[in-house]
């Protein structure tokens, strides 16, 4: 088993609907986790992070950590089409010394 | 937000030809990175470095090398650069647990 494994899509999601990423990891990966969007041809960028069971609330995105369950999604509400990315789930080590990337999920918001 | 700076943008450049990719952050973050990523594939760790003459070799297998001689600087070198190198070099830097910040990245070429 990967230590972070996302869908690897492609998502497509009208504008103005919510849009969902999910991403689950292993044992190997410690309760940090980090949500980082990515524009083609583009560096990724940190948008969500979230430490704690539960949920976090920052304007438009949502993270949520289930630890119980071992997933960590990405909620996007009221989606626009400059959201259109691919969207990077990563994990930190026990460590926390580096992260581990998943392969991430293409999102498509359509006007 | 960190302030991180890679250079080149983009290189072209020939086989055998030795190369040093820039990198610098003007953060003090002791943690600093160094990632691979072809086109519309995952992000895989080449080098990371915890401070000061730490260098350590990520998770992918790479001929290249890095040297961190200063807080602030994090270069990396191929010897003798063939077309299997061609890729996007990204580079990143951590404080700690809050994740990481990436700069614009190299996008290399070798013909």
């Amino acid at each position: 088993q990967k230590e972070v494994e996302q869908n690897s899509g492609p998502l497509s999601v009208p504008e103005g609907a919510i849009a969902s990423l999910n991403c689950t990891y292993s044992d190997r990966v410690s309760q940090s986790f980090f949500w980082y969007r990515q524009y083609s041809g583009k560096s990724p960028e940190l948008i969500m992070s979230i430490y704690s069971n539960g949920d976090k609330e920052d304007g438009r995105f949502t993270a949520q950590l289930n630890k119980a369950s071992q997933y960590v999604s990405l909620l996007i509400r009221d989606s626009q089409p400059s959201d259109s990315a691919t969207y990077l789930c990563a994990g930190a080590n026990f460590g926390n010394e580096k992260l581990t990337f998943g392969t991430g999920t293409r999102l498509t918001i359509i006007p | 937000e960190a302030d991180i700076y890679q250079t080149p943008r983009y290189l072209v450049i020939g086989t055998g030809k030795k190369i040093t990719l820039e990198c610098s952050q003007t953060m003090g973050h002791d943690k600093m990175y160094w990632y691979q990523q072809d086109p519309g594939m995952e992000l895989h760790l080449i080098h990371y470095s915890y401070g000061v003459n730490s260098t350590e070799k990520g998770d992918l297998s790479s001929e290249s090398t890095v040297s961190r001689i200063r807080t602030e600087h994090f270069p990396l070198t191929l010897e003798s650069a063939r077309p299997s190198h061609t890729s996007q070099y990204l580079c990143a830097s951590s404080a700690g647990t809050g994740g990481i910040f990436f700069g614009q990245g190299t996008r290399l070429t070798v013909v």
